[in-house]
């Protein structure tokens, strides 16, 4: 089957580092998204990755390593207004797009 | 900036009730998508949408459902015969394929509507 595992939720201190992790197993890949998500809200695009390696873009950046099936995003210099969800979710050989249960990342002062 | 527009933003009705939710997707845009979230859930893919047509829908989008185009702009989603476990935020998406990827929806990104709250009493 396919499935998406990442961290139900993590909490982390304002100005901090944090690091979310994404591990997938699907029927075939063609790229990897992280999505923000505040309560109530729709899911606003954050990054994409479909080659290995860092994409950085701000105080956010996203990795992705294919042979171990792996991802995560890196949040710096964390602000209050980054406490949401952070939904990660696979393309897989079908062009389906399957999406991860999220993480609640609760930032405190 | 274009963005999806949805309504209605909140939604009540009766178990049994027919409901239809819409959506204005980007203008240039050519996919459109429906996805659902249960209060506390993950997203859940219902259907896409290109050139008219359904494209791909998941086994959640059964005769229950149906999607419209019916005219340049709007993008509905109807639901009949409502029932309780049908209560959930609905949003609609579209995106604009890569041209690099041949034309893939799923390499690009996708643009979200506030989403309608829907709920079954």
């Amino acid at each position: 089957g396919q499935n998406i595992d990442q961290p139900t939720e993590m909490t982390a201190t304002e100005g901090a580092i944090v690091q979310i992790n994404c591990t997938y197993q699907t029927s075939g890949f063609n790229g990897l998204f992280w999505y923000q998500q505040h309560a109530g809200e729709a899911p606003t695009f954050l990054s994409y990755n479909v080659l290995d390696g860092l994409e950085e873009k701000g105080r956010f950046s996203s990795f992705l390593s294919r042979s171990k099936g792996y991802s995560y995003l890196l949040l710096k210099e964390l602000q209050m207004k980054d406490s949401a969800s952070y939904l990660c979710a696979v393309t897989d050989s079908n062009y389906q797009l399957i999406w991860g249960a999220g993480t609640k990342l609760i930032i405190k002062p | 900036e274009p963005e999806v527009t949805q309504t209605p933003s909140h939604q009540v009705t009766q178990m049994g009730q027919e409901v239809i939710l819409r959506c204005v997707p980007i203008s240039n845009h050519l996919y459109f998508y429906w996805y659902r979230q249960i209060l506390g859930q993950k997203v859940e893919f219902l259907v896409s949408f290109y050139n008219n047509e359904i494209s791909e829908k998941s086994e959640i989008f059964d005769d229950q459902f149906s999607v419209e185009r019916p005219d340049g702009s709007n993008f509905t989603l109807k639901i009949r015969s409502t029932k309780l476990e049908d209560s959930a935020m609905y949003f609609c998406a579209s995106n604009l394929p890569e041209l690099a990827s041949g034309g893939d929806p799923n390499t690009g990104e996708l643009f979200f509507g506030e989403g309608s709250r829907l709920t079954v009493l």
